[in-house]
């Protein structure tokens, strides 16, 4: 696709509840990263794919959150027994292989829990 | 571990003022420095990649330039406008983990008055 598409773009939960994040990297992009945005905070890293290596999964918070991607697709973040806290914007980026390429980041998912 | 600061947090000047914002970074080992621009409830537009080796870039009024050795990057808008208004966010793409992994700043908060 033309950019990095994000779904939903905005998801209210009940705490407890299990939550999924949709994220469709630009075609041709071997990497992908899932970042965490909190209310007025900065971009927290969550975790890293590329390719077909083991990711980096040095920045989730806790074993409630896991990531999965299939190749170099679409990946799910998933959070089981949502929090308060969780709550927070959700953003996904891709880029090219190698360090000369920049990201690319999609609008968001907005995750709201009640 | 790399850190990137950015200065000042907020900034309000009047329409057509030319203005610096500042960034620096605490490694120097980094493949590229990345400039975004986030609007309220809304993702990372990419506005200026400076690869490690280059001393600026430039993209209409705006002008990025680089100082690796000494950590420092400043993103410099021209002629400013109200519809600049929007927060900053400068990232570093480090070899600390790879070359995969973004640092971002805590961002600078741009105010145009008309």
């Amino acid at each position: 696709g033309a950019g990095v598409s994000q779904s939903p773009s905005n998801k209210v939960t009940e705490k407890g509840k299990d939550v999924e994040l949709r994220c469709d990297p630009i075609s041709g992009h071997t990497a992908l990263y899932w970042y965490r945005q909190r209310l007025g905070q900065g971009l927290e890293f969550l975790i890293y794919f590329q390719g077909n290596s083991a990711p980096d999964k040095s920045g989730l918070p806790s074993d409630r959150f896991s990531a999965e991607r299939t190749g170099e697709s679409v990946s799910t973040l998933t959070i089981q027994r949502t929090q308060q806290e969780d709550s927070a914007v959700y953003l996904c980026a891709s880029s090219s292989q190698g360090g000369n390429y920049g990201y690319t980041f999609g609008s968001g998912t907005r995750l709201t829990v009640v | 571990k790399q850190e990137v600061t950015q200065i000042p947090a907020a900034l309000s000047v009047p329409e057509g003022e030319n203005l610096v914002l500042n960034c620096s970074f605490t490694d120097s080992a980094i493949y590229n420095l990345q400039w975004f621009r986030q609007d309220p409830g809304k993702g990372l537009t990419s506005l200026l990649l400076i690869q490690s080796s280059q001393r600026e870039q430039t993209s209409g009024r705006l002008n990025a330039s680089l100082d690796k050795s000494s950590g420092r990057s400043t993103l410099y808008i021209a002629a400013s406008q109200p519809g600049d208004s929007a927060t900053y966010l400068c990232a570093v793409r480090s070899w600390e983990t790879s070359g995969s992994r973004l640092t971002f700043g805590e961002g600078t908060q741009l105010t145009v008055n008309p």
